[in-house]
């Protein structure tokens, strides 16, 4: 059973950082690619970053590309999103995001298959 | 301003059927990428509910379907049930931005 646990999440004031991780169980860490997804207040989903399942290609969305960076510990089994320079508009939930490889009809597709509880970010001064 | 549009609300009676729309570009649905379909219940974690053309994981009742043409993808719901109303999101890649992109997503009311 896939669990994911995110953790690290507060109030922070802006131009501060924080680290979000999120602990992975359940599941063969290191063979699957992971994702940082959140929702502001009010809004939808937003990607925020990509990681490939060894930890050598990372993507960002443009609002957060520069200030906010994705890695992965396998011998932990856990993610983490390093946020620096946070503004207000990075107050939301955080979502880790497990991305699965699934057959179906002779293809492959890479849909984000598990989620987590979420961790709130507030950015307040 | 989402890159894939969808209606902000539908709504329902129960029993009755819904379509969701999810409309992007050359560069996303139109460029062939893959949209996938979640469902989520505020303050919960999202949940998977279509994947690739129409393929629902296990548990996903075969009442949800997806299809799609050209730019624009549709998230169908036959026999609505209460247990139904909730927000559900259109996802896809998107090659111009070189990253994963959601709908603005869409509350249901049954």
């Amino acid at each position: 059973q896939d669990e994911l646990v995110e953790s690290g999440g507060g109030v922070v004031q802006p131009g501060r950082s924080l680290r979000l991780s999120c602990a992975a169980s359940g599941f063969t860490f290191s063979d699957f690619a992971m994702h940082w997804v959140r929702q502001a207040p009010g809004s939808g989903l937003e990607w925020v970053a990509f990681i490939s399942y060894d930890g050598s290609r990372q993507q960002y969305s443009d609002a957060v590309k520069g200030r906010f960076t994705i890695s992965r510990d396998t011998a932990k089994n856990t993610l983490y999103l390093q946020m620096n320079s946070l503004t207000l508009e990075d107050t939301a939930v955080y979502f880790c995001a497990k991305e699965g490889k699934e057959w179906s009809g002779g293809n492959y597709y890479y849909p984000l298959t598990y989620w987590g509880q979420g961790a709130l970010v507030t950015v307040s001064s | 301003q989402s890159v894939l549009t969808q209606p902000p609300s539908v709504s329902g009676a129960p029993g009755q059927r819904v379509a969701i729309s999810c409309t992007g570009g050359s560069s996303n649905i139109g460029a062939g990428s893959d949209v996938h379909w979640y469902q989520h219940f505020p303050g919960t974690a999202p949940k998977l509910l279509i994947y690739g053309n129409n393929n629902r994981p296990s548990g996903v009742p075969d009442r949800f379907s997806a299809s799609r043409s050209g730019t624009s993808a549709s998230l169908a719901i036959t026999g609505l049930q209460a247990e139904d109303e909730t927000d559900y999101y259109c996802q896809s890649y998107d090659s111009d931005l070189n990253g994963w992109v959601f709908g603005g997503g869409t509350k249901l009311t049954v």
